[in-house]
């Protein structure tokens, strides 16, 4: 497509569900950012793929957050047993070269129970 | 550590002109990038500085200043459709973005 595609674009879990939230990236772009948004604020860096590579996971809250992007393209976030805490919009972004403009899929927003 | 301020809230009149300021500390720098965000929208890009001084792009404008970890984004004629949400972000490094909390604009009439 055009553009970065998220889905569900909404989605409400009851504390304890597992979620998975997916991203399509624009065509031909190898590198792919997750980021999470809580209300009224900046994203905060989750992880980042180059390809499938999974280069720096340094901002996933904990254990349950898991991501991949197992043929370089498509890419899936995870979070296992959410919490309250987890309610935010998760953001995915791509971009054609590491150090390139991000371009941000519009989000899903995750409202945990 | 990593950490970029701005300010939460501004507000502007209609064909006035605002100004947005980021000051930042990160270990390194790699460009500094403005986006826009209407609520519950996708960031959109807006402007990016490497090098020291303005970069100009129609209604908007974005300076930086690495030696004093400084940058503004400048809004001139603003409409109604630019509130929104600024954000400012940081690459330190060769490493993902980095960004500040964002700054909130209402255009009143």
């Amino acid at each position: 497509g055009a553009g970065v595609s998220q889905s569900p674009r909404y989605k409400v879990a009851k504390r304890g569900q597992d979620v998975a939230l997916r991203c399509d990236p624009i065509s031909g772009h190898v590198s792919l950012f997750w980021y999470q948004q809580a209300l009224g604020q900046g994203p905060e860096f989750l992880t980042y793929f180059q390809n499938e590579a999974q280069l720096d996971k340094s901002g996933l809250p904990s254990d349950r957050f898991f991501a991949e992007r197992p043929e370089g393209s498509v890419s899936t976030l995870k979070i296992q047993r959410t919490q309250q805490e987890d309610s935010a919009v998760y953001l995915c972004a791509s971009t054609s070269g590491a150090d390139g403009e991000l371009f941000f899929g519009e989000g899903s927003r995750l409202t945990v129970l | 550590g990593q950490n970029i301020d701005q300010p939460t809230e501004m507000t502007a009149t209609e064909g006035a002109i605002v100004q947005i300021n980021c000051t930042y500390q990160t270990s390194g720098f790699n460009g500094l990038f403005w986006y826009q965000q209407h609520a519950g929208e996708a960031p959109t890009f807006l402007s990016y500085n490497v090098l020291d001084g303005l970069e100009e792009k129609g209604r908007f404008s974005s300076f930086l200043s690495r030696s004093k970890g400084y940058s503004y984004l400048l809004l001139k004629e603003l409409q109604m459709k630019d509130s929104a949400s600024y954000l400012c972000a940081v690459r330190p490094a060769h490493t993902p973005l980095v960004f500040g909390k964002g700054t909130r604009l209402s255009v009143i009439a």
